[in-house]
Formats: C-alpha cells, sequence, structure tokens
C-alpha cells in the first residue's frame, strides 16, 4: 500500500551544526506534508508543514524542503540544541480533516 | 492553540479486562477524531478515523469489536480496549482534525497488560 518512510534511522549530529532529516514518500495524490517531533512518552509536536504548491518553507530554525518530482520531503535544523534531540516524523495527507500518513521515524541524536 | 487533553498517561490492566481511554478538546470542537497505536521505536499507525455522532472507520487488519470507539459529542472521544491481552500493550494516541490543515496530538496513554 501507500507508505512514507525514511533513509536514515538514526542521526548523530555535534551541538551547533545542522540536521538535515530525510524522508521518501510514495502517494502522488497527498497535497499536504507535516513534521512532528516526540519525545519519549509524548504525543507529537508539530514543528512545520508544507502544502504541494509550495518547494520551502521555513520557521524558525527549521526549513522544510519538498521535491515533489522525486517525492522528497526534508527538514532541515539550523544549530541543532540538546533539546532538538527526539524523534522526528514525516507525515503526508491529503487535507480536509484527512488521515494522515506517518513515515517510519529518525531518532535525532545531539552530542555535546 | 487547540489542545486535546489524553486521559489516563498511563495504565495498568489484567489480561482480559478492559480499559478505556479518553481524549478531550478543550478549546476547539473535534468533528473528527483520529485513533493511533504506537509500538516502541515504530511508528504512528492509524487505527480508525471517528466522526462525532457516527460510526469510526477502522483502518484494515484493526478489529473493530475489540477496539471500541465512541465520539458522541464534538469534545469527546474514547477508545475502549475490550478483553485486552499483553500484546495489546501499546502506546496510544488521539489527534483532532483542528481545521482543513490542522491537527492537534493527544499526550498519549501507554498501556500495558499483565
Amino acid at each position: 500500500g501507500e507508505s512514507v518512510g525514511l533513509h536514515l534511522p538514526t542521526l548523530s549530529v555535534q551541538e551547533g551544526d545542522n540536521s538535515i532529516i530525510n524522508c521518501a514518500y510514495s502517494n502522488s495524490a497527498s497535497d499536504y506534508f507535516i513534521w512532528y517531533k516526540q519525545e519519549s512518552g509524548k504525543g507529537p509536536q508539530f514543528i512545520i508543514d508544507i502544502r504541494s504548491n509550495m518547494d520551502k518553507r521555513q520557521g524558525q530554525r527549521v526549513t522544510v524542503l519538498l521535491n515533489k518530482t522525486v517525492k522528497h520531503l526534508s527538514l532541515q535544523i539550523a544549530a541543532t540544541q540538546p533539546g532538538d534531540s527526539a524523534v522526528y516524523f514525516c507525515a503526508e495527507g491529503g487535507g480536509g480533516g484527512n488521515k494522515l500518513t506517518f513515515g517510519t521515524g529518525t531518532q535525532l541524536k545531539v552530542e555535546l | 492553540g487547540a489542545v486535546v487533553s489524553q486521559h489516563p498517561s498511563w495504565v495498568i490492566c489484567k489480561s482480559g479486562t478492559s480499559v478505556k481511554i479518553e481524549c478531550r478538546s478543550l478549546d476547539f470542537q473535534a468533528t473528527t477524531m483520529f485513533w493511533y497505536r504506537q509500538f516502541p521505536k515504530q511508528s504512528l499507525m492509524l487505527m480508525a478515523t471517528s466522526n462525532e455522532g457516527s460510526k469510526a472507520t477502522y483502518e484494515q487488519g484493526v478489529e473493530k469489536d475489540k477496539f471500541l470507539i465512541n465520539h458522541a459529542s464534538l469534545t469527546l472521544s474514547t477508545l475502549t480496549v475490550t478483553s485486552a491481552h499483553p500484546e495489546d500493550s501499546s502506546f496510544y494516541i488521539c489527534s483532532g482534525a483542528v481545521s482543513t490543515y490542522g491537527y492537534t496530538f493527544g499526550s498519549g496513554t501507554r498501556l500495558t497488560v499483565v
């Protein structure tokens, strides 16, 4: 069936470096993509989203890039901090209250 | 912002008993609520979609008679795990559709069946 997958299950970065987390999606009909951060024992926390009619969107220290040609999504975190350590999920959906499909997740570890 | 309050945060129950998990939307009307299950070190898997006042739509492979969902009001949705067994031990998370492109998640419920 349709799925959203990640290339790297674990990513270790030095504090202060930039982090890039990747995601591949397979449903070309998806028009809405979200990145979530999940800390241990907690629910997902919204980070940033992007619509399919956009290629890039920036937030505070985070940037999401969408490449529809190769069905690829990435999350860039600038100046990674220890508090950024968590599991990051991409999710895709059709909008309008439709269900989200989550990727497999990437564990981000920030080393001091 | 929109908040979904989920309770309990953790629960331990004996095999064969039932457990109810509640999710309340505190400052918005949750017409649609999604229920997910998450096993350790795995992703969120959608179990069912519930719409206020109607029957829930379950994903393939999810037993509707085992995982009872009630969404009788715009502010409350419940998931009851009936006749729980150790393999049902998991992290259950609800999510409310706030707007066309907005979703807010509960804090999750850690269920342990012994």
